[in-house]
């Protein structure tokens, strides 16, 4: 079993949906989580980051983690094409380093 | 501004063949940090930089792979006698310090033959 589990996609969904992407995890000392948007081709950028459980907004996204169940969501609202991408989650257990990455999930929004 | 730039942005192998990679950190960043990523596969780390000082190589899958930052700005990343499992996206990352947000260059896409 890896570290860190995601579901590979591809997730296509109409423009304006909303999306749930997920990851789930072993690690019970991880406590920093993060989501990165990757373009093809591009490097990731961090679209946001949480420490232990609880959500956090950010616009049109909100990431959520449950400790407890060692899960993690990123939620994205009235999806635009534009955020058609590979998501990938990452988490540590001390910020900025050894992030463990998942494999990505890879989402496209049809116009 | 500029952001992190890596080059070669392609770079074919032979299998056996030396390879340097290269990656330009933004400006004024102290920590620098090398990824590999294989096809369909979210990044592995490889090692880190705090400026000249390489302070975690434990992601470094064999001896073969080398990493440098000597004057604390640009780093190369060798991989000596290439080997088909080499072949990956290898991604550089920089932050202001280690616990900033890191900024990801586009990666070098090596293919080993």
């Amino acid at each position: 079993q890896k570290e860190v589990e995601q579901d590979p996609g591809p997730l296509s969904v109409p423009e304006g949906a909303i999306v749930s992407l997920n990851c789930t995890y072993s690690n019970s000392a991880f406590q920093y989580f993060m989501w990165y948007r990757q373009y093809s081709r591009k490097g990731p950028e961090l679209l946001m980051y949480t420490y232990s459980s609880g959500n956090k907004e950010d616009g049109r996204f909100t990431a959520q983690v449950d400790k407890s169940s060692k899960y993690i969501s990123l939620f994205i609202r009235d999806s635009q094409p534009s955020d058609s991408a590979t998501y990938l989650c990452a988490m540590s257990e001390y910020y900025g380093q050894n992030f463990v990455f998942g494999p990505g999930t890879r989402l496209s929004v049809l116009p | 501004g500029a952001g992190v730039s890596q080059s070669p942005r392609y770079k074919v192998a032979k299998r056996g063949q030396d390879v340097a990679l290269r990656c330009d950190p933004i400006s004024g960043h102290v920590s620098l940090f090398w990824y590999q990523q294989a096809l369909g596969q979210g990044p592995e780390f490889l090692t880190y930089f705090q400026n000249e000082a390489q302070l975690d190589k434990s992601g470094l899958p064999s001896d073969r792979f080398f990493a440098e930052r000597p004057e604390g700005s640009v780093s190369t990343l060798k991989i000596q006698r290439t080997q088909q499992e080499d072949s990956a996206v290898y991604l550089c990352a920089s932050s202001l310090g280690v616990t900033d947000t890191q900024y990801f260059g586009p990666g070098t896409r090596l293919t080993v033959l």
